[in-house]
């Protein structure tokens, strides 16, 4: 069975500074690791996806992430957080041995929020 | 437009009653899926419907009742519902059935409140 810690429920930065949202995960196969992104009142939007390859993930609106498997990890970072950044992020796994849809499993969520 | 379109945006009912949450995809997926989100609790997979076959069912209570006619929509009929079912029901679609990293699309919820 694959799960998914996302340490500190809420984080909050200044605007500027780095953004760095934490994501381990458990899995029993090569994963494949989403970031997703909710703005209140939204449904959840992708903001990167690692599948294989390169192990350093770019996505939308600035934000990386690194796939690190000798500590099963899939941090979010951001090099300088913008007001809009301010929303719940998610990180999810999918197992590569299901198939009939992409089956995730969710973290239970960082809510960031960004101070001038 | 996020691509997948869910109504109503909001629902109170009573736990007598019945209704249906509606979901439409224009994207052109293959895969639809139901996911529950509670507060503070994970984003809960209900049901998958890959080529409008279900394959998927997580332990849902009977109360539940999803109906995918075709590729494009996917509906979740409601009976007899308990206050804690109340959260927001997010629908979801992705590209190929069986493409295991294909991200999901997400609609931008119902939410709903049982009295």
């Amino acid at each position: 069975a694959q799960s998914v810690t996302q340490l500190g429920s809420h984080v909050s930065v200044s605007e500027g500074a780095l953004v760095l949202l934490r994501c381990n995960y458990s899995s029993s196969v090569p994963p494949y690791l989403f970031w997703y992104v909710q703005y209140p009142n939204q449904g959840l939007q992708l903001l990167l996806k690692y599948t294989t390859g390169a192990t350093l993930v770019k996505g939308i609106n600035g934000f990386e992430a690194e796939f690190k498997k000798s500590e099963t990890s899939f941090h979010l970072t951001k090099p300088s957080a913008h007001m809009s950044d301010a929303a719940e992020y998610f990180c999810a796994v999918s197992d590569q041995s299901t198939g009939g849809g992409n089956k995730l499993t969710f973290g239970t969520g960082t809510q960031l929020k960004v101070e001038l | 437009e996020t691509g997948v379109t869910q109504t109503p945006r909001h629902l109170v009912m009573g736990m007598t009653n019945k209704k249906s949450l509606k979901c439409e995809q224009h994207l052109g997926h293959n895969a639809m899926y139901w996911y529950k989100q509670s507060a503070k609790k994970p984003l809960e997979l209900m049901f998958v419907y890959s080529l409008e076959e279900r394959v998927e069912n997580n332990s849902v209570p009977s109360r539940f009742s999803p109906e995918c006619p075709n590729s494009s929509h996917l509906f979740l009929h409601l009976h007899t519902l308990q206050p804690e079912d109340s959260a927001l029901y997010l629908c979801a679609s992705s590209q190929r059935p069986g493409l295991d990293n294909s991200p999901l699309h997400f609609g931008n919820g119902t939410r709903l409140t049982v009295t």
